[in-house]
């Protein structure tokens, strides 16, 4: 099956800074790759995702990479505010949504 | 509804009892999904239903946990003889469709704030 590894578990960066979050994966079919955000308390939010026929989309201050040759994918925020404070996770899939999920990056931004 | 709804929130057993969870999802989303989080991991696949029927239940850990969506709509994971290890938040997602093999907004998940069980 597939196998999603995500790093770093933790990254601490100043208000105003960019913020890079790493994963790779393992299936060479998985065709789909959505990044969530989760708050304390709250179940998981999508906040952009990745088809495999696109090698980069963007949506205001974040985006996402993805290199299908190298199986690895990134999320990518930039200005950085406090309220981006949250567990990041990435997930894959082969296209019908049983997503295979990472182990999530706490992500801290201090004012 | 707005979106996808957990019930109960917490829910606090003791080992060896039987308990439901329950999801509501988003109105007229016919395919539901149930993952279990750990505590500091990233969610884990259960099983889903494309309407009524458990398309894919490969995610169950072993017999103690079932689930059932008997009309289309809510679905309730049933887990027996609770142990401590199935303590965890229990997420509930659900997307317009889940065609295989067909990537597009349709199969895009939305999640509930999940219900906490606690078993001691």
């Amino acid at each position: 099956g597939e196998n999603v590894e995500q790093h770093p578990s933790t990254l601490s960066v100043q208000e105003g800074d960019s913020a890079v979050i790493k994963c790779t994966y393992s299936d060479s079919a998985s065709n789909y790759f959505p990044w969530y955000k989760q708050e304390l308390g709250k179940g998981p939010q999508l906040i952009i995702d990745i088809r495999s026929n696109v090698g980069e989309k963007k949506d205001q201050r974040i985006a996402v990479t993805l290199n299908k040759t190298a199986k690895h994918f990134s999320l990518h925020i930039t200005e950085t505010q406090p309220e981006d404070s949250a567990v990041y996770f990435c997930a894959a899939s082969r296209g019908y949504s049983t997503l295979t999920f990472g182990k999530g990056t706490m992500l801290l931004v201090s004012p | 509804g707005a979106g996808v709804s957990q019930t109960p929130s917490n829910k606090v057993t003791e080992k060896g009892k039987y308990v439901e969870l329950r999801c509501d999802p988003i109105s007229g989303h016919t395919a539901l999904y149930w993952y279990r989080q750990s505590l500091g991991q990233g969610p884990e696949f259960l099983i889903y239903f494309q309407g009524t029927g458990a398309a894919d239940d490969s995610g169950l850990p072993n017999d103690r946990f079932f689930a059932v969506r008997p009309e289309g709509s809510v679905s309730t994971l049933k887990i027996q003889r609770t142990e401590r290890g199935d303590s965890a938040v229990y997420l509930c997602a659900s997307s317009l469709t889940a065609a295989r093999g067909l990537v597009s907004g349709a199969n895009v998940l939305t999640f509930g704030a999940g219900s906490r069980l606690t078993v001691l």
